[in-house]
């Protein structure tokens, strides 16, 4: 997906340890969101961010946390990873065309 | 009810079928209306974007805003195995700068 890499692709991590992923976008958009994807559920919005230092909870926040201390970058952290958080979590941006989203990286907590 | 409401299928046609996809939803605020496509273990890549009711038309694929029924679709003509994937619809009341609520996603296959 141009202009926006998700880091790591894949991670295995057990319960209790804490996990960051990585977003990075190469399109100076404002707006980033982090999403996961779960069978059942769909996408499911868990932070968002309208620009350096600004950011705001989604509808499945807790156990996560977000930071953003540049444009092109947009972090979010499991404090204490735990099995339910097991699922795919998506990065996207936004502009007037739309959002576009990363490749996605999928996350077992063991 | 859930805000936005998507038969998860999975749907299976023959090539060069016709082939419809809707949700319905229950705000009354949502005015922005977005079809995603999404391949397997990929992200999901925009597809159509409308604003309010009405029809917009792109190659084979329409879709269409009924405000007044809170319903959305989108057709696919001449359908294509490359058109299997699974199909997310996603709406927004602000212009697509603030959070977009997603459908489940319909799971499409064109059979060749």
């Amino acid at each position: 997906d141009a202009g926006i890499t998700q880091s790591p692709r894949h991670k295995v991590t057990e319960t209790g340890t804490p996990v960051t992923l990585r977003c990075h976008q190469t399109e100076n958009h404002r707006y980033m969101y982090w999403y996961r994807q779960d069978p059942g559920h769909g996408l499911r919005l868990i932070h968002y961010s309208y620009g350096v230092k600004d950011t705001d909870k989604g509808e499945v926040s807790d156990g996560y946390s977000v930071s953003r201390s540049k444009t092109e970058d947009f972090l979010l952290t499991l404090e204490s990873a735990t099995s339910s958080q097991t699922s795919v979590y998506f990065c996207a941006t936004y502009d007037a065309g739309g959002y576009t989203f990363g490749s996605g990286t999928r996350l077992t907590v063991v | 009810q859930k805000e936005v409401e998507q038969d998860p299928g999975p749907l299976s046609v023959p090539e060069g079928a016709i082939v419809s996809l809707n949700c319905t939803y229950s705000n009354s605020a949502f005015q922005y209306f977005m079809w995603y496509r999404q391949y397997s273990r990929k992200g999901p890549e925009l597809l159509m974007y409308t604003y309010s009711s009405g029809n917009k038309e792109d190659g084979r694929f329409t879709a269409q805003v009924d405000k007044s029924s809170k319903y959305i679709s989108l057709f696919i003509r001449d359908s294509q195995p490359s058109d299997s994937a699974t199909y997310l619809c996603a709406m927004s009341d602000k212009g697509g700068s603030e959070k977009l609520v997603f459908g489940k996603g319909t799971k499409l296959t064109v059979n060749p």
